[in-house]
C-alpha cells in the first residue's frame, strides 16, 4: 500500500530562521502531494499541493516540489516566524482517492 | 459559510455504551472520510465516502461504521466502544478528484473509560 515518511519532530528553531520538513513517500502511479498545517486545537488546513511530477506548490512563503525520482516532497520556508509553530502533515492521495497522512512534524518558533 | 460541523466536539462516555459523532458539509462535496489523530501515529483514514451510499473501509476500520444517506452526511458510529478508541476523530470533505483538497472539520475528542 502507499505510505508517508515524515522526518520526527519536534523542530525547534529561533525566528527567520530556515525551515526544512522531509516527506517521502511509496505509491502506485501517480499520486497527488499536499502539505497540510494544524495550529494548536484546530482541524487540519491545507497549506500547499502540487499534482503532478516537478510541480511547485507554494504558499504563505512555504515552499515544497514534487520530485518523482526521489520520491519527495520536501517543506521549506526562508524564513520562519513564530506565528508558524504548529504540527505539519505531508499527505498523498492515490488511486480511488484513497488518502495517506505522515506521522505530522511539530514545529515551535521561539523569538 | 463553506465548512465542515462535527458533534459533539467532547465526549466522555464508558465501555460498551453505543455512539455517533455526526458529520455534515454544505459544499455539495461528493467524498467524506473520517479520520483518528493519536500521538506519534498521525492521522488514519477509518472510513470513506465517495457518494451515496458508496463507503468503503480505510486503515483502521475495526470497531467503527458509517452511513452514507445523505450527500451532506457522514455520521461515524461506535457500536460498542471500547477505551482503545480513545482518540480525536476528524471528518472531512472533498470533491471527488484527487487534485482537491480536503476540507476537516474542527475534531471531536472521544474519551472512552
Amino acid at each position: 500500500g502507499n505510505s508517508v515518511t515524515q522526518m520526527e519532530g519536534p523542530v525547534t528553531l529561533s525566528e527567520e530562521a530556515f525551515l526544512t520538513i522531509n516527506c517521502t513517500y511509496t505509491a502506485t502511479g501517480y499520486p497527488s502531494l499536499f502539505w497540510y498545517v494544524q495550529y494548536p486545537g484546530e482541524g487540519l488546513q491545507l497549506l500547499l499541493k502540487a499534482t503532478k511530477a516537478d510541480d511547485k506548490g507554494s504558499n504563505k512563503g512555504f515552499e515544497a516540489t514534487y520530485r518523482k525520482e526521489t520520491t519527495s516532497f520536501h517543506l521549506e520556508k526562508g524564513s520562519v516566524q513564530v506565528s508558524d509553530s504548529a504540527v505539519y502533515f505531508c499527505a498523498l492521495i492515490g488511486g480511488y482517492q484513497k488518502v495517506t497522512f505522515g506521522t505530522g512534524t511539530k514545529l515551535q518558533v521561539i523569538p | 459559510e463553506a465548512q465542515v460541523t462535527q458533534n459533539p466536539r467532547y465526549l466522555i462516555t464508558v465501555t460498551g455504551k453505543k455512539l455517533t459523532v455526526t458529520c455534515s458539509q454544505n459544499m455539495n462535496h461528493e467524498y467524506m472520510s473520517w479520520y483518528r489523530q493519536d500521538p506519534g501515529l498521525g492521522l488514519r483514514q477509518i472510513y470513506y465516502s465517495m457518494n451515496v451510499e458508496v463507503t468503503d473501509k480505510g486503515d483502521v476500520p475495526e470497531g467503527y461504521k458509517v452511513s452514507r444517506k445523505e450527500k451532506r452526511n457522514f455520521p461515524l458510529i461506535l457500536e460498542s466502544p471500547s477505551p482503545n478508541q480513545t482518540s480525536l476523530y476528524f471528518c472531512a470533505s472533498s470533491f471527488y478528484n484527487r487534485d482537491n483538497e480536503q476540507f476537516f472539520g474542527p475534531g471531536t475528542r472521544l474519551t472512552v473509560l
